[in-house]
């Protein structure tokens, strides 16, 4: 049963836009959320977090918000830039070291 | 300098086979995690270790049996191993248990003929 979930599987986006991924979970009790971005053929690489007890946090390019009302959290990348190409993946944990990943999307860049 | 190695990369097998696949960590960290991919692209934990000693162990065959001889190592063993079983195994590491921050090998894709 995917406690975490990620509806859309793919998305496409102009250079120089804003590239928006979204992202639901079922588990109240997360209290900890992660982004992370895979190349093809690479594992896994740590984007940016969020713990529950904020609605935003800011890294750059990248800015991630949290609606625990909703149970939904998004993934804002402004400018989207060609290597920001790559599968999404969201993750949640209760803080117990196991995290329940999404099943990605795929963000293509188009120039 | 990779600071999460698996070995190997591919891997392809037949049915009934026992294959093993290795992992490092040199960030010194002190717990180490497999996860699967399956074909849904799905990311699941398999084992957890922290300094050695196994932390989680999901619904997983019998047949998968994780060792970490020390803390900078986690392998996987497959005994017998089936078509499902097909899938590319990630390993994995953070700094303590509750380390949320996880830290990803390039992942081993295992294709069992």
């Amino acid at each position: 049963d995917q406690q975490v979930k990620q509806n859309s599987p793919s998305l496409s986006v102009q250079e120089g836009r804003i590239s928006i991924l979204n992202c639901d979970y079922t588990n109240s009790m997360f209290d900890y959320f992660l982004w992370y971005k895979k190349y093809p053929a690479e594992g896994p690489t740590f984007l940016i977090s969020i713990s529950s007890i904020k609605d935003k946090n800011e890294d750059g390019r990248f800015t991630v918000f949290l609606n625990k009302s909703a149970k939904h959290l998004s993934l804002h990348i402004v400018p989207s830039q060609p290597g920001d190409s790559a599968v999404y993946f969201c993750a949640a944990t209760l803080n117990d070291y196991k995290l329940s990943f999404g099943a990605g999307t795929t963000v293509t860049v188009r120039a | 300098d990779t600071a999460v190695s698996q070995t190997p990369k591919y891997l392809v097998t037949q049915m009934g086979n026992d294959k093993s696949i290795k992992c490092e960590q040199n960030l010194g960290h002190d717990t180490m995690y497999w996860y699967k991919q399956d074909s849904k692209k799905f990311l699941k934990i398999m084992f957890s270790y922290n300094n050695k000693e196994l932390i989680i162990n999901e619904t997983v065959p019998n047949r998968f049996s994780p060792k970490s001889p020390d803390k900078a190592h986690l392998n996987l063993h497959i005994n017998s191993l089936e078509l499902g079983d097909s899938a590319v195994y990630f390993c994995a590491s953070s700094t303590s248990v509750g380390g949320e921050t996880q830290y990803f090998g390039p992942g081993t894709r295992l294709l069992v003929l």
